[in-house]
């Protein structure tokens, strides 16, 4: 079946600029992560979802990130006034009747310039 | 918070030798352990995993053994491919039963080269 999608693949942004990014989860599973992959801090968790419950953001680095689930499956990832530090591949991933498997999409490339 | 440490990172070997990576952890409360393959473009892709019950799990050329006094675990890769060459990433977390979520921990990442 379908696996976990994202898009777009590459975005190039301005320092300063809004970008939104956006994650369609395997058909089924309720639980959806988000990571944040880079050169200088390798693989760390931003934000997890799960049904109805409260997120659990404790791994957003600033207020300027924020993400969304909209009906239970398609996730949006917002970050605000872009800094050059924000670059990096940004990963989902989704999980079914094991949350904890988490299924991995092939990510954004975000570049700030 | 929780640390994984993950060693070598480069590890290069010719094809059919025996590959190994390991990973410690600093939480004694992380009670699952996946291993991800990661190839050049692409996302994260779970090839095994294990839990904190168990202390071996194999599934045909990979095996991942786990000492939870040591805090540590391994991936072992037989016969190792051309088509294994990737990074892996080990990683770690809590959860609290059979369906309950964790978010992982990773390691660093290990590029692996299989040379023909």
């Amino acid at each position: 079946g379908a696996g976990v999608s994202q898009s777009p693949s590459n975005k190039v942004t301005e320092k300063g600029k809004d970008v939104e990014l956006r994650c369609d989860p395997i058909s089924g599973h309720t639980a959806l992560y988000w990571y944040r992959q880079s050169l200088g801090q390798g693989l760390e968790f931003l934000i997890y979802f799960q049904g109805n419950s409260a997120p659990d953001k404790s791994g957003l680095p600033s207020d300027r990130f924020s993400a969304e689930r909209t009906g239970g499956s398609v996730s949006t990832l917002t970050i605000q006034r872009t800094q050059q530090e924000d670059s990096a591949v940004y990963l989902c991933a989704s999980g079914g009747y094991r949350l904890y498997e988490q299924y991995f999409g092939p990510g954004t490339r975000l570049t700030v310039t | 918070g929780e640390n994984v440490e993950q060693h070598p990172s480069t590890l290069s070997v010719q094809e059919g030798d025996s590959a190994v990576i390991k990973c410690t952890y600093s939480d004694s409360a992380s009670n699952y352990f996946p291993w991800y393959k990661q190839e050049l473009g692409k996302g994260p892709q779970l090839i095994i995993d294990i839990r904190s019950n168990v202390g071996e799990k194999k599934d045909q050329r990979i095996a991942v053994t786990l000492n939870k006094t040591a805090k540590h675990f391994s991936l072992h890769i037989t016969e190792t491919q051309p088509e294994d060459s990737a990074v892996y990433f080990c990683a770690a977390s809590i959860i609290d039963g059979g369906t309950s979520y964790g978010k992982l921990t990773f390691g660093q990442g290990t590029i692996l080269t299989v040379h023909p």
